[in-house]
């Protein structure tokens, strides 16, 4: 079965220092992979997705996340936070065939700090 | 481009009343259609999903049920609301193929059971 673990519930970040959101996920063949951000009383918006080729995956706002097989991972980073990060963080997976469906992590909740 | 619509985006109701929230999707033939539940602090839950006309897919045993009459409109219903259904609703739209592609948000309803 496939499963998403998100690592911190909640992640405190300073502006203009490192964002890393981790992201694990267990699946019996190579998945698909999203990150979405949710702003208060909005839906999800898409940040970056995996499907194939290269493993660095670049997004909207200056986030960034690369798919590691060998560790089932799928972190997201940006080098530079900004007060406008602030927000809930979503990792999502899809198996490959015919599933289509989504399973969610639990989600981060971002916080930036003046 | 495709938009999808939801509505209300507030409700407030009684325990006990029935419920309707719409969503609708233009710009886009035969999508995908999905229901999820976000509650207080949580994750998203996956309710029911649609790959097409009539056919609908639960992914929880509930108080809820969607229907599908129409190609671009999905409608989540309840004979009677109890207190744990109030969330935050979302629907989502994907197009039909493969699983590399992502779901689309609406902006949500929040749902407030009184």
């Amino acid at each position: 079965a496939q499963s998403v673990t998100q690592l911190g519930s909640h992640v405190s970040v300073s502006e203009g220092a490192l964002v890393l959101l981790r992201c694990n996920y267990s699946s019996s063949v190579p998945p698909y992979l999203f990150w979405y951000v949710q702003y208060p009383n909005q839906g999800l918006q898409l940040l970056l997705k995996y499907t194939t080729g290269a493993t660095l995956v670049k997004g909207i706002n200056g986030f960034e996340a690369e798919f590691k097989k060998s560790e089932t991972s799928f972190h997201l980073t940006k080098p530079s936070a900004h007060m406008s990060d602030a927000a809930e963080y979503f990792c999502a997976v899809s198996l490959i065939q015919g599933a289509q469906k989504l399973v969610f992590g639990q989600g981060t909740r971002l916080t930036i700090n003046p | 481009s495709q938009t999808i619509h939801q509505w209300p985006a507030t409700l407030v109701q009684p325990v006990g009343s029935p419920l309707s929230l719409e969503c609708t999707v233009e710009g886009t033939s035969n999508p995908n259609l999905y229901w999820y539940r976000q509650a207080a602090g949580r994750g998203l839950q996956l309710l029911f999903y649609s790959v097409g006309i009539g056919q609908i897919s639960s992914e929880v045993p509930q108080n809820l049920s969607a229907s599908r009459p129409q190609d671009r409109q999905f409608i989540l219903s309840s004979k009677k609301l109890l207190l744990s259904d109030s969330g935050f609703y979302l629907c989502a739209w994907r197009g039909q193929g493969p699983d590399n592609q992502p779901q689309h948000f609406g902006d949500g309803t929040r749902l407030s059971i009184l």
